[in-house]
């Protein structure tokens, strides 16, 4: 069962905008990590951004932004100064403990539109 | 730097015939994994390597079977295709069985199932 929730299957912003894109999680564990990836049209799957559960100070890479709500269990994507190259599929995922290790558990993704 | 190569990159299959992914990973990682994407469903777990010798099912094994052939290479293989595979694959590796490593991923192969 998929246990991370991207509520918004489509948005749209105009460049140079802000966009936030939403996600939540379900998780018994308390240290874990939390990341974002960015899939382009190409295919590609990119690591945009990653949180550390037990870091208060949420993660910043330059236009790239969460507000990560331990409690909540939200992690939300935060696009400043939108660009059309950031137009792709997001998605939200955390590193959870499988029988051997760990895997990526992904939600559904949301797909971004930046429109001149 | 090659990172994490798929082959190959687009494959059409008729129904009952079988076929081989290949993946591999030149960044000496022990952790592989193979992914299918489907419209509207994320990336889905179908098979994962924690290390060189060990496999373990995930969320949807089901049709699949894999081998980690030593630590660069991990390929899945459908034995007999149906058009519910048509998907796209993703292989990808991490380091070591930590949770703050990030995964790196090939770039995916297009199966079609007719």
């Amino acid at each position: 069962a998929q246990t991370v929730t991207q509520s918004q299957p489509e948005m749209s912003v105009q460049e140079a905008e802000t966009v936030t894109l939403s996600c939540t999680y379900d998780t018994s564990e308390n240290n874990y990590y939390l990341f974002w990836y960015k899939q382009p049209p190409s295919r590609q799957m990119i690591l945009v951004i990653r949180q550390e559960a037990y870091k208060q100070q949420n993660a910043t890479e330059n236009r790239f932004s969460v507000n990560f709500q331990k409690a909540a269990k939200s992690f939300s994507l935060k696009i400043s100064d939108s660009q059309l190259g950031d137009t792709a599929m997001y998605f939200c995922a955390f590193m959870k403990h499988v029988n051997s290790g760990y895997a990526l558990n992904f939600g559904k993704g949301t797909s971004l539109l930046v429109t001149p | 730097n090659a990172g994490v190569t798929q082959t190959p990159k687009f494959q059409v299959l008729k129904t009952g015939q079988s076929m081989t992914l290949q993946c591999a990973q030149d960044m000496n990682h022990n952790s592989m994994y193979w992914y299918r994407q489907d419209p509207g469903m994320g990336l889905r777990l179908i098979y994962y390597s924690a290390s060189e010798g060990t496999t373990d099912k995930g969320e949807v094994p089901n049709g699949y079977n894999v081998s980690r052939l030593n630590k660069r290479e991990f390929s899945l293989r459908l034995e007999s295709a149906a058009p519910s595979q048509t998907s796209v694959y993703f292989c990808a590796s991490s380091r070591p069985g930590r949770a703050n490593t990030e995964a790196f991923f090939g770039q995916g192969t297009r199966l079609t199932v007719v």
